[in-house]
């Protein structure tokens, strides 16, 4: 079966530090992926989507940035954090259309 | 542009009774919406989901009901129980068919 992993589970950050957030995949093969943010009380914002090895949409102009080194891999950078950036960020796999989530990353930048 | 919203933000019911969650879409050409479940803290769970060459789609408690014609979408849950009180999502898969476009999410409160 697929599962998705998503690290760190929880993040606090000071404004202007470097981030790293990384997917992993299992159980599948050349998957869509993808990166969501949700603000607090709100829906979900696509951030960047994947359709192969080092292919990157990105939907929203912002300070964040998006890699897909492997097949089953996605990291989401920033070189420069933005209190802005807070909020609870999402990857998502898919095949078909139907998406499946992981577990989210809670980012809190003071 | 495309955009999925939803009428309530927040719908609060008693356990036993039938809910039901509503979402207008906007892009008639969409073929694809699924029904999202996120409990506080976690990710979004799939649902249910429906292609447009479908009105109705049932699973285990939830029905999904397409009616193209206005471009809604609802979500019902029969017999609603507490372990059902989230927040839902509908979604659309968008026109390029690479990405799903969610709504804003209701609220559904259900207490015993």
């Amino acid at each position: 079966s697929q599962t998705i992993h998503q690290w760190p589970a929880t993040l606090v950050q000071p404004v202007g530090s470097p981030l790293s957030l990384e997917c992993t995949v299992e159980g599948t093969s050349n998957p869509n992926l993808y990166w969501y943010r949700q603000a607090a009380g709100r829906g979900l914002q696509l951030l960047f989507y994947s359709v192969g090895i080092g292919q990157i949409s990105s939907e929203v102009p912002q300070n964040l940035s998006a890699s897909r080194p492997q097949d089953r891999q996605f990291i989401l950078s920033s070189k420069k954090l933005l209190l802005s950036d807070s909020g609870f960020y999402l990857c998502a796999w898919s095949v078909r259309g139907e998406q499946f989530f992981g577990p989210g990353t809670r980012l809190t930048v003071l | 542009g495309e955009s999925v919203g939803l009428h309530l933000p927040t719908l609060s019911v008693q356990e036993g009774d039938n809910s039901i969650i509503n979402c207008a879409y906007s892009n008639s050409a969409s073929d694809y919406f699924i029904w999202y479940k996120q409990e506080s803290g976690k990710g979004p769970q799939f649902i249910i989901d429906i292609r447009s060459n479908m009105d109705k789609r049932q699973g285990q408690r939830v029905t999904v009901l397409l009616n193209k014609t206005v471009k809604h979408l609802s979500l019902q849950i029969a017999a609603t129980q507490p372990g059902d009180s989230a927040v839902y999502f509908c979604a659309e898969l968008n026109q390029a068919g690479t990405a799903l476009i969610f709504g804003k999410g209701t609220t559904l409160s259900v207490s015993s």
